[in-house]
């Protein structure tokens, strides 16, 4: 069964600092790997997909990576603003875009 | 394009009433999928169908559970009879094989 785990559980950083979230995944037969934001009381936007043949993707000051070989995951954050607060999730698909959720972490990026 | 969207936002019921969920879908999307999001399990998937049709429904809790998909754009969740424990917020999904999943609001249960 695929577990999926996030560190760390909460952040809190000053803005303008650059900070790494970190994913990790048990079984590495993935089809992909999305990263997704929520904020209190509602949905989950996508952030980025990548596909299990990718490396990483960009999008504007976020960049994730991918080794699925050792089954993990980071989403990079580039200056950090006060907005960039929420929980990020990052999950994982084993075919047919069935996904499995880490517990997600927390950020708060402080003025 | 209004994106996925959910009915109701909110709903508070006693403890044996039924309760229906509703999502209402964009359209040119395959697959369809419930999570329910708790804090002490976080998100878990409870159904999902492809092309109308339910695939796997290994996640739904127990028989009390049970969803329709009627159309590609509208489906139900419903649970009968509700109980305390099923309090969460339940979110519908869609997507397609490799490409990002679209979410509702999520619809916040409380039974009392």
């Amino acid at each position: 069964k695929q577990e999926v785990t996030q560190i760390p559980a909460a952040l809190s950083v000053p803005e303008g600092e650059n900070l790494v979230l970190n994913c990790s995944f048990t079984d590495s037969a993935i089809y992909n790997l999305q990263w997704f934001r929520q904020d209190p009381g509602k949905g989950l936007t996508s952030l980025l997909l990548i596909q299990s043949s990718q490396r990483e993707q960009t999008s504007g000051r976020l960049n994730a990576s991918l080794d699925k070989s050792s089954g993990r995951s980071t989403l990079y954050i580039a200056a950090s603003q006060p907005g960039d607060s929420a929980t990020y999730l990052c999950a994982v698909s084993g075919g047919g875009n069935k996904l499995t959720f880490g517990t997600g972490t927390q950020l708060k990026v402080e003025l | 394009d209004a994106g996925v969207i959910q009915s109701p936002r909110h709903e508070v019921t006693e403890m044996g009433q039924e309760v229906t969920l509703r999502c209402k879908l964009i359209s040119g999307h395959n697959s369809l999928f419930w999570y329910r999001q708790t804090m002490m399990r976080g998100l878990e998937l409870l159904i999902y169908f492809n092309n109308n049709v339910p695939i796997d429904d290994s996640g739904m809790p127990e028989d009390r559970f049970s969803a329709k998909m009627p159309n590609a754009s509208f489906s139900t969740l419903k649970i009968q009879p509700s109980e305390p424990r099923d309090s969460a917020v339940y979110f519908c999904a869609q997507g397609d094989s490799n490409t990002e999943a679209f979410f509702g609001q999520g619809t916040r249960l409380t039974v009392v």
